[in-house]
């Protein structure tokens, strides 16, 4: 059972819009900010988004992030066949004094 | 380009120990902060362990706590995992990440995993 709670999965069509959700509680989310990684088939982890809405250098404007209280989600427009991946969100835990993730989300593209 | 390469991955038997390497190249190894995560065989991402960047500064998620020991030696840009009392459910893909040069609007420093190695795998098996 992950501290972060997400969706096992999400749909949608190319050019569709999608949007993860990943929830929490005062002691991550709530108080620290959300990242989120992209995982393709078979690689390492890619980050998507940090400081809970900034992209890093690369990172197609097409993904955004968005934070409210102890909840956090991901957006994806103009869905293309290459999103299709798990997609995770993380934050720091000040209780557990460590980092925690969502269970990951598979994304379909259908 | 950063690159981050880890190694030391093996078959080892439940209560066994290993070793595993990361090491650094394309960047100042010894300014970032850097942490291992793993992930079993089909299932999610869990952090392990943080080091900061001077080595002075540990943490460790509950379930290896007191087994494992996180520890860097910045003379050879290299992150370390000893890994201890090895059970079945240490089996996994171990990544070491890098954080980044992020910052919010205040000028205050936010973590993230910005660069990962490709992973080693270690089995605890018998």
């Amino acid at each position: 059972q992950s501290v972060l709670t997400q969706p096992p999965s999400a749909s949608g069509t190319p050019g569709q819009r999608v949007t993860i959700s990943c929830s929490g509680s005062s002691s991550n989310i709530g108080s620290d900010t959300v990242t989120w990684y992209q995982q393709l088939p078979g690689t390492a982890p890619k980050l998507l988004i940090y400081n809970n809405n900034q992209r890093p250098s690369g990172v197609p404007e097409r993904f955004s992030g968005s934070k409210s209280g102890t909840s956090a989600s991901l957006a994806i427009s103009g869905l293309q066949s290459e999103d299709e991946a798990d997609y995770y969100c993380a934050a720091w835990d000040d209780s557990l004094n460590g980092w925690v993730f969502g269970g990951g989300t598979k994304l379909t593209v259908l | 380009e950063v690159q981050l390469v880890e190694s030391g991955g093996d078959l080892v038997q439940p209560g066994g120990s290993l070793r595993l390497s990361c090491a650094g190249s394309g960047f100042t190894f010894s300014s970032y902060e850097m942490n291992w995560v793993r992930q079993a065989p089909g299932k999610g991402l869990e952090w392990v362990s943080y080091i900061s960047s001077g080595g002075t500064s540990k943490y460790y998620a509950d379930s290896v706590r007191g087994r494992f020991t996180i520890s860097r030696d910045n003379t050879k840009n290299s992150l370390y995992l000893q890994m201890s009392s090895l059970r079945a459910e240490d089996t996994a893909v171990y990544y070491c990440a890098k954080d980044g040069d992020f910052y919010d609007s205040s000028g205050y420093p936010v973590a993230a995993f910005e660069s990962w190695g490709q992973g080693t795998m270690v089995i605890v098996a018998s």
